[in-house]
């Protein structure tokens, strides 16, 4: 089956510009989450989607930060106007199904580098 | 706030020998999992304990888990260079709630 994609790979971006990634999930797969990742630190968790509501926000920094999942496949995150400590991977990861026994599945991950 | 604590922060070791990697989380949980993520690249699910489950084997892997003491282990026997990765345990807790991570343990294996 084909994997979860992200892109871009990489961006650089200088601060106080804006920048957006895609994720399009697993067929099928009804969670989607998207996670933070900075150098030498484990992932952390931005949003949790379910189908297309939102399940878990609340470390998102929503004040520059904003996601969405339209019908509940593909989604989006953004950020705008980005900081300096936005420089991080950005993992999107998708599963059949939050809560349950399953594991989540991870794209590559877009590097954002903030100038 | 990061759930599980992976002990040590990195390991280093020769190839054929085992790696030990332990993992603290603070609050009941319905399953915990460990991934891999190989430099530059997203995390690889590898195995998944439920938690009226003891232990499980998948290959060269095992893991343990501990409810009482709210640990796990990870065991890989016989470690090749290809091995080389960081480790994470993550926790599901109950309900509709994410899958969080622990900080990792970084292994070096070498040849």
């Amino acid at each position: 089956e084909a994997g979860v994609a992200q892109s871009p790979r990489y961006k650089i971006i200088e601060k106080r510009q804006s920048v957006a990634f895609w994720c399009n999930p697993i067929s099928g797969h009804a969670t989607l989450y998207w996670y933070q990742q900075i150098l030498g630190q484990g992932p952390k968790l931005l949003i949790q989607f379910q189908n297309n509501g939102v399940v878990d926000d609340s470390q998102l920094p929503k004040d520059r930060f904003s996601a969405e999942r339209l019908k509940g496949v593909d989604s989006t995150l953004k950020i705008q106007p980005a900081k300096l400590e936005d420089s991080a991977v950005y993992l999107c990861a998708s599963s059949l199904m939050s809560g349950g026994n399953t594991e989540a599945f991870f794209g590559q991950g877009t590097r954002l580098t903030v100038v | 706030s990061q759930q599980g604590e992976e002990d040590p922060q990195a390991l280093s070791i020769q190839e054929g020998e085992n790696a030990t990697m332990n993992c603290s989380y603070k609050t009941s949980i319905n399953n915990l999992q460990w991934y891999r993520q190989n430099s530059g690249r997203g995390l690889v699910h590898l195995i998944l304990i439920r938690s009226n489950e003891r232990e499980k084997h998948s290959g060269r892997l095992r893991v343990t888990l501990d409810t009482s003491k709210k640990s796990s282990s990870l065991l890989i026997t016989a470690s090749r260079a290809a091995d080389t990765a960081s480790y994470f345990c993550a926790t599901h807790l109950s309900g509709n709630t994410p899958l969080v991570f622990g900080k990792g343990t970084r292994l070096s294996v070498i040849a």
